[in-house]
């Protein structure tokens, strides 16, 4: 079936430093990819999403493009605040299952000021 | 408000007592999913209905557990004879059925078993 594979955390970066949490998935249609996001004590957000090959979703300051040949849609930002801490989620949805989410287990980051 | 409300937000219970959740999504969306999301995992797939149809149940939804969305509005998944390992948060999310796979997440309930 469907699945998504996300680094393991927690992440600690110092403010200002560039992000990468690497996710990979595999599918046996074409989904769509997301990235939700999930601060502390709070709902899932969605964060920014792709639906086809080579689209990138960008959203606050962080990217991620839709690599079809690697099965990866990997989650960047140039430079991180604290305010970004957070758990982070990837996560992979196909029309062929109704669309019902598959999501990754989940990156916790830290951002010291 | 109208973004998807769950409620109660906290539940605890005994086990072996019934629980029940109720989910309100956003108004035009047509389409609704459970999911339950344990301590340092992503949310799990339970079920998903479109308006009172429900289409696809997980093997994760065991017969204690039952869901319902009568009039195709608001949603109950309801946990009959709790056993420990139902302690989770239970999470809603609503859709449009066209085009609809960006899904938008109510803030969870969390159930705790004693």
């Amino acid at each position: 079936g469907d699945s998504v594979t996300q680094m393991e955390g927690p992440v600690t970066l110092s403010e200002e430093a560039f992000l990468t949490i690497n996710c990979t998935y595999t599918a046996t249609g074409y989904p769509s990819l997301f990235w939700y996001v999930q601060y502390p004590g709070e709902g899932l957000q969605l964060l920014l999403k792709a639906t086809k090959a080579d689209d990138k979703g960008s959203n606050k300051g962080f990217e991620a493009t839709y690599r079809k040949e690697t099965t990866s849609f990997h989650l960047e930002k140039g430079s991180v605040q604290v305010s970004d801490s957070a758990v982070y989620f990837c996560a992979l949805s196909d029309r062929t299952g109704g669309f019902k989410t598959i999501f990754g287990a989940g990156t916790r980051l830290f951002v010291k000021a | 408000d109208t973004g998807v409300s769950q409620n109660p937000r906290h539940k605890i219970t005994k086990r072996g007592q019934n629980v029940t959740f109720r989910c309100d999504p956003i108004s035009e969306h047509n389409r609704l999913y459970w999911y339950r999301q344990t301590l340092g995992q992503g949310p799990e797939f339970l079920t998903y209905f479109q308006n009172e149809a429900q289409l696809e149940k997980s093997r994760l939804l065991s017969d204690r557990f039952s869901a319902e969305r009568p009039k195709g509005s608001f949603s109950t998944l309801e946990i009959q004879r709790t056993e420990q390992g139902d302690s989770a948060m239970y999470l809603c999310a609503s859709s449009l059925a066209q085009g609809g796979d960006t899904q938008y997440f109510g803030p969870g309930t969390r159930l705790t078993v004693l």
